[in-house]
C-alpha cells in the first residue's frame, strides 16, 4: 500500500530565504508526482506536475525535483515571500487517483 | 483560465439527511474524482469517475455514497443518509487523460450536525 510522508510538518522561515520542502513515497511504481498549495479552508492549487519519467519540472520561484528509485521528491522555493505561507501538499498518482501526503505548513514571515 | 466550480461552498446538514455536492468539471475533461479532507487530516480519495461508471472507490465510499453525471456537465456526490463523521471538506477534481495533471475545485464543507 502507497505511503507519502512530508517532512518537515511545519516550517517557519523570514522572507527571503530560499527553502526545501520533502516528500518520500514508499511505492515506486508511480505514474506521476503533484505538488499542491492549500491555503487555510480552501481548495488544492496545483503548482507542478512531475512525470515519472522526469527529473525535474520548474514554473517561476519553483521546482520540484524527482528521484522515483528512491521514493523521494523536494520542492524547492526561492526567496520565500509573505505570500508564500500555505500548506504543501505532494500526491502521487498510482492507478488513476492521487495519494497524498500530510503536508507541510509553511509560514514565511516579514 | 477554465476551472472546476463547486457548489455549495458550505452545507450543513441534519444527521441521517441526504446531500447531493455539486461540481461542474473543466469542460473538456474526461476524468472525475471526489476527494474528501477531514478536518486536521489527510486528503483521501473517494472515487474516479470515467465514460459514465465508477472505475475505482475507496474502503470510505460504501452503500451510503454515490456518483452520478446527470448532464453533460455537472458531476454530484451524494450522500443518502449522513453521519457525523461524513463532516469534512469535499473536493471535486478532473483531469483530461488518466494519469495526468488533477485539477481541483475549492471545495464544499459539509458539517453534519
Amino acid at each position: 500500500k502507497q505511503e507519502v510522508t512530508q517532512i518537515p510538518a511545519a516550517l517557519s522561515v523570514p522572507e527571503g530565504e530560499n527553502l526545501v520542502l520533502n516528500c518520500s513515497f514508499t511505492d515506486s511504481a508511480i505514474y506521476n508526482l503533484q505538488w499542491f498549495r492549500q491555503d487555510p479552508g480552501k481548495g488544492l492549487t496545483s503548482l507542478l506536475l512531475i512525470q515519472s519519467s522526469q527529473r525535474e519540472q520548474t514554473s517561476g520561484r519553483l521546482n520540484a525535483s524527482l528521484d522515483k528509485s528512491s521514493g523521494r521528491s523536494t520542492l524547492y522555493i526561492a526567496a520565500s515571500q509573505p505570500g508564500d505561507s500555505a500548506t504543501y501538499l505532494c500526491a502521487v498518482t498510482g492507478t488513476d487517483k492521487l495519494i497524498f501526503g500530510t503536508g507541510t505548513r509553511l509560514q514565511v514571515f516579514p | 483560465e477554465p476551472e472546476v466550480t463547486q457548489t455549495p461552498s458550505h452545507q450543513v446538514t441534519q444527521m441521517g439527511q441526504e446531500v447531493i455536492l455539486r461540481c461542474v468539471p473543466i469542460s473538456n475533461h474526461l476524468y472525475f474524482y471526489w476527494y474528501r479532507q477531514i478536518l486536521g487530516q489527510k486528503v483521501e480519495f473517494l472515487v474516479s469517475f470515467y465514460n459514465n461508471e465508477i472505475s475505482e472507490k475507496s474502503e470510505i465510499f460504501d452503500d451510503q455514497f454515490s456518483v452520478e453525471r446527470p448532464d453533460g456537465s455537472n458531476f454530484t456526490l451524494k450522500i443518502r443518509s449522513t453521519k457525523l463523521e461524513d463532516s469534512a471538506m469535499y473536493f471535486c477534481a478532473s483531469s483530461g487523460k488518466m494519469n495526468t495533471e488533477a485539477f481541483f475545485g475549492q471545495g464544499t464543507r459539509l458539517t453534519v450536525v
